[in-house]
């Protein structure tokens, strides 16, 4: 199985902060990656699909990058709503896994 | 719109069984697969399992092999994720979301159905 390793776990930030997280695959998955945003108490958000193509209707603000084994989610100016924890996904091969997820908190 | 909508809350006593649906609206049932994710309260997301409406074929994770079954209706649309033998670990909040041939993330997401293992 691809484990896939995110970084860092915790994430402490202010308002208009610009902040990145890392996702690591343990073997290339090419492009095949996807970033989820989760809330308490909600289901996980599609934010990012194929590394780097934004989901409809998501900010701008949000950005991916990365093929191969690295792959980072940027948040260019952070606002109040996008305190929550992220998750990143491969899906180039079943069984799918995730990263164990960061937590983006108010500094 | 595209929606998945999941069973409600269940209480079960380890060794027993749970079945959880997931009613999908807004597209064509069979056109796309069904996956089923869990996640255990403060805990990550893990995956279980996928499911094709149209063939029936199946695949779950090693963890879950001989205590899984995905299984659907295709009359209404429905998807569901059998689990037995439940132990306290099995605990969590269990979602189900959709992925197709050319779209292979996931989207959209159920909204949980939360199962709890104790006696």
């Amino acid at each position: 199985d691809i484990q896939m390793t995110q970084s860092p776990s915790t994430l402490s930030a202010s308002v208009g902060d610009r902040v990145t997280i890392t996702c690591r695959a343990s073997q290339s998955i090419s492009t095949w990656l996807a970033w989820y945003q989760q809330k308490p108490g909600t289901a996980p958000k599609l934010l990012i699909y194929k590394a780097s193509f934004l989901e409809s209707g998501v900010p701008s603000r949000f950005s991916g990058s990365g093929s191969g084994t690295e792959f980072t989610l940027t948040i260019s100016s952070l606002q109040p709503d996008d305190f929550a924890t992220y998750y990143c996904q491969h899906y180039n091969s079943y069984p799918y896994t995730f990263g164990q997820g960061t937590k983006l908190e108010i500094k | 719109q595209v929606q998945l909508v999941q069973s409600g809350a269940e209480v079960k006593k380890p060794g027993a069984s749970v079945k959880v649906s997931c009613k999908a609206s807004g597209y064509t049932f069979t056109s796309y697969d069904i996956n089923w994710v869990r996640q255990a309260t403060g805990q990550g997301l893990e995956w279980m399992g996928w499911m094709n409406p149209y063939s029936g074929n199946i695949g779950y994770a090693q963890k879950f092999q001989g205590r899984v079954t995905m299984t659907r209706n295709i009359s209404i649309s429905t998807a569901y994720m059998e689990l037995s033998s439940l132990r306290s670990e099995d605990t969590a909040v269990y979602y189900c979301a959709r992925n197709g041939q050319n779209t292979r993330w996931l989207d959209p997401w159920g909204q949980g159905s939360l199962v709890t293992v104790s006696s």
